[in-house]
């Protein structure tokens, strides 16, 4: 069954970090490209980053390029996301979702749970 | 940046009737269109990509169109499960975009 878990998220305060994780299964993981899109309270879908299968390419949001970095261990199948430089406008559920193949300007197949970042003081 | 945009934000419909929402892209996307569905408490889920095929397991009441700019989804016959909200997505340029959503109610 293929399966997308993520964990990392929590409250922290204005200027923190965090680091997302995103565990797979079910499926070859560094043959799909991954990406984490991001959903504020109420409001849509934002995507927010993603990196090839091999880890080689990777692209930002206007929005969080420079604070956030995406990266993926295929050795242990697992997809991250540090967010540094938190803002109160990024709080959200971010989810984790596979695409359809090795690059991300596909559709996304399948989505995790997602984990809530809060950022307050 | 691509701005999608989806008509309306709101449709309410009745079990069983026809449901058909819009999307627009504000430059040509190509077919490189998904349609997603999300219910309350849950993750999105991939309904439709390449503009009309359907993803795996769904329904044949669910169909899509278009090319370039403009885009329908259609839901033939509504059954309960599926008044949620469904958002088209663009991913044919970085960054890909995703429209505000139409949110599908029970009439």
């Amino acid at each position: 069954d293929v399966q997308l878990l993520e964990s990392g998220g929590g409250l922290v305060q204005p200027g923190g970090s965090l680091r997302l994780s995103c565990a797979a299964s079910g499926f070859t993981f560094n043959n799909y490209a991954m990406s984490w899109v991001r959903q504020a309270p109420g409001k849509g879908l934002e995507w927010v980053s993603g990196v090839s299968s091999s880890g080689g390419s990777t692209d930002y949001a206007d929005s969080v390029k420079g604070r956030f970095t995406i990266s993926r261990d295929n050795s242990k199948n697992t997809l991250y996301l540090q967010v540094n430089s938190l803002r109160a406008e990024d709080t959200a559920i971010y989810y984790c979702a596979k695409h359809g193949g090795p690059y991300y300007y596909s559709f996304m197949d399948v989505w995790g749970q997602g984990t809530t970042v809060t950022v307050s003081s | 940046e691509i701005v999608m945009t989806q008509s309306p934000a709101t449709l309410s419909v009745s079990p069983g009737e026809r449901a058909t929402l819009s999307c627009r892209a504000s430059q040509s996307v190509n077919n490189n269109l998904a349609w997603y569905q999300q219910k309350p408490g849950q993750a999105p889920r991939l309904l439709m990509f390449g503009a009309s095929t359907r993803a795996t397991s769904i329904p044949a009441r669910f169909s899509g169109s278009g090319s370039g700019t403009e885009f329908t989804f259609t839901i033939s016959s509504l059954q309960s499960e599926d008044f949620a909200v469904y958002y088209c997505q663009q991913y044919n340029n970085w960054p890909y975009t995703f429209g505000q959503g139409t949110k599908l109610e029970i009439k």
